[in-house]
C-alpha cells in the first residue's frame, strides 16, 4: 500500500527566506507526483506536476524535484512571502491503472512579515 | 476554463438525513474524481468516473454512499442516513484527456452532521 509522508508537519519562517518542503513515498512505482497548495477551508490549487520520467519542474519561485528511485520529492520556495502561507500537499498517482491520487497530510507553512 | 465548481459550499444536516452534493467539472474534462478530507488529513480518494462510467471505487465508499455522472458532465455524490463520522470536506476534481492527467480541484463542500 502506497503511503506518503510530509515532513515537517508545520514550518514557520521569516519573509524572504528560501525553504524546502519534503515529501516521501513508500512505493517507487508511481506515474506522477503533484504538489498542491490549500488555503484554510478551501479547495486545492495545483502548483506543479512531475512525471515519473522527469527530475524537476519549475514555476516562478517554485521548484519541485523528484527522485523516484529513493521515493522522495522536494518543493523549493524561493524568497518566501506572507502570501505563501498555506498548507502544501504532496500526492502521487500510483502505477498500475489506478487513477487515484494518494496524499500526504501536508506541511503547514507560515511566512511571517 | 471557469474551474471546477461544487454546490453547496456548506451543508449542515442532522444525523440520519440524506444529503446530495453536485460537482461541475471543467468543460471537456472527461475524468471526474471525488475525495474526502477530514481535519488535519490529506484528501482520501472515494471514486472516479471516465465520462459516465464509474471505473474505480474506494473501500471508503460504503453502501450509504452513491455517486453518479449520468451524461458524462456533472456528477452528484449522495450520502444516505448520514452519521457524525461523515463530517468532512468533500472535494471534486477533474482531469483532461491529456497524457499528464493533472487533476484540478474544486472549492469543496463542507459537510457538518449534527
Amino acid at each position: 500500500k502506497q503511503e506518503v509522508t510530509q515532513i515537517p508537519a508545520a514550518l514557520s519562517v521569516p519573509e524572504g527566506e528560501n525553504l524546502v518542503l519534503n515529501c516521501s513515498f513508500t512505493d517507487s512505482a508511481i506515474y506522477n507526483l503533484q504538489w498542491f497548495r490549500q488555503d484554510p477551508g478551501k479547495g486545492l490549487t495545483s502548483l506543479l506536476l512531475i512525471q515519473s520520467s522527469q527530475r524537476e519542474q519549475t514555476s516562478g519561485r517554485l521548484n519541485a524535484s523528484l527522485d523516484k528511485s529513493s521515493g522522495r520529492s522536494t518543493l523549493y520556495i524561493a524568497a518566501s512571502q506572507p502570501g505563501d502561507s498555506a498548507t502544501y500537499l504532496c500526492a502521487v498517482r500510483p502505477e498500475g491503472g489506478s487513477e487515484k491520487l494518494v496524499f500526504g497530510k501536508g506541511t503547514k507553512l507560515t511566512v511571517n512579515p | 476554463d471557469t474551474g471546477v465548481s461544487q454546490n453547496p459550499r456548506h451543508k449542515i444536516t442532522k444525523r440520519g438525513q440524506n444529503v446530495t452534493f453536485r460537482c461541475d467539472p471543467i468543460s471537456e474534462h472527461n475524468r471526474l474524481y471525488w475525495y474526502r478530507q477530514t481535519l488535519g488529513q490529506g484528501p482520501e480518494f472515494l471514486t472516479y468516473f471516465q465520462n459516465e462510467a464509474q471505473l474505480e471505487k474506494s473501500r471508503l465508499l460504503s453502501d450509504r454512499f452513491s455517486a453518479e455522472r449520468p451524461k458524462g458532465s456533472f456528477s452528484t455524490l449522495e450520502i444516505q442516513r448520514t452519521e457524525q463520522g461523515d463530517s468532512a470536506m468533500y472535494l471534486c476534481a477533474s482531469s483532461p484527456v491529456r497524457r499528464n492527467y493533472e487533476q484540478y480541484f474544486g472549492p469543496g463542500t463542507r459537510l457538518t452532521v449534527t
